[in-house]
């Protein structure tokens, strides 16, 4: 496609189930990053994938949150045992290397909600 | 730690009233500056970076290092502006080039 591409778009999830959400960055984009937007806090950065770097997690905000992007491409966020604090729009982004610093393509998002 | 503040969440203005959307930053590097923006159910989009120096939809804004502020204008604003306007700043490229952003503040400009 031509855009980021983010699945579901909605899910609704009971208190201590596990989540994966997915995105598909723009091809050819090197740069994937995952953010949450949540009513109040504003775009929240969780983690950062660059090429073959090992990626930057700094923004993970517990060993319950994880990602993983397979083959340069597609990638995949975690969350286990969900708590109702993590209800949130999860946004996935992507860039090119060659493109203009922070010039970010977004998502739609994968809007959750746990129970 | 870079940082970035908008001080308010909402700003509520007629059409063809000036618009003034705060934003502050604290880096003590050379940062890069950015505008975006999320219309009523679309993605969230770049709007302006202070690099490019360059006026979109009647938007500009301009880096004050003195006063680390990267305030975002318009003389007159138009009921299609409303939206959630977010400011973002950058440390570089590669693996600097994560976006830390603001808060956020709605832009709602009344008929």
């Amino acid at each position: 496609g031509a855009g980021v591409s983010q699945s579901p778009s909605n899910k609704v999830t009971e208190k201590g189930k596990d989540v994966e959400l997915r995105c598909d960055p723009i091809s050819g984009h090197t740069a994937l990053y995952w953010y949450r937007q949540s009513l109040g806090q504003g775009l929240e950065f969780l983690i950062y994938f660059q090429g073959n770097s090992a990626p930057d997690k700094s923004g993970l905000p517990s060993d319950r949150f994880s990602a993983e992007r397979t083959g340069g491409s597609v990638s995949t966020l975690t969350i286990q045992r969900t708590q109702q604090e993590d209800s949130a729009v999860y946004l996935c982004a992507s860039s090119s290397r060659t493109g203009a610093t922070g010039e970010l393509f977004f998502g739609e998002g994968s809007r959750l909600t746990v129970l | 730690a870079q940082r970035v503040t908008q001080p308010e969440k909402l700003l509520s203005v007629f059409k063809g009233a000036p618009v003034e959307l705060k934003c502050n930053y604290s880096y003590s590097g050379s940062p890069e500056l950015f505008w975006y923006v999320q219309y009523s159910r679309q993605r969230l989009q770049l709007l302006l970076r202070h690099i490019s120096r360059e006026s979109i939809k009647g938007f500009t804004a301009d880096l004050n290092k003195g006063e680390t502020s990267f305030h975002l204008k318009k003389p007159f604003a138009q009921e299609e502006d409303s939206a959630m306007y977010y400011c973002a700043l950058s440390k570089g490229t590669g693996a600097n080039s994560k976006l830390t952003f603001g808060k956020g503040i709605t832009l709602s400009v009344r008929p």
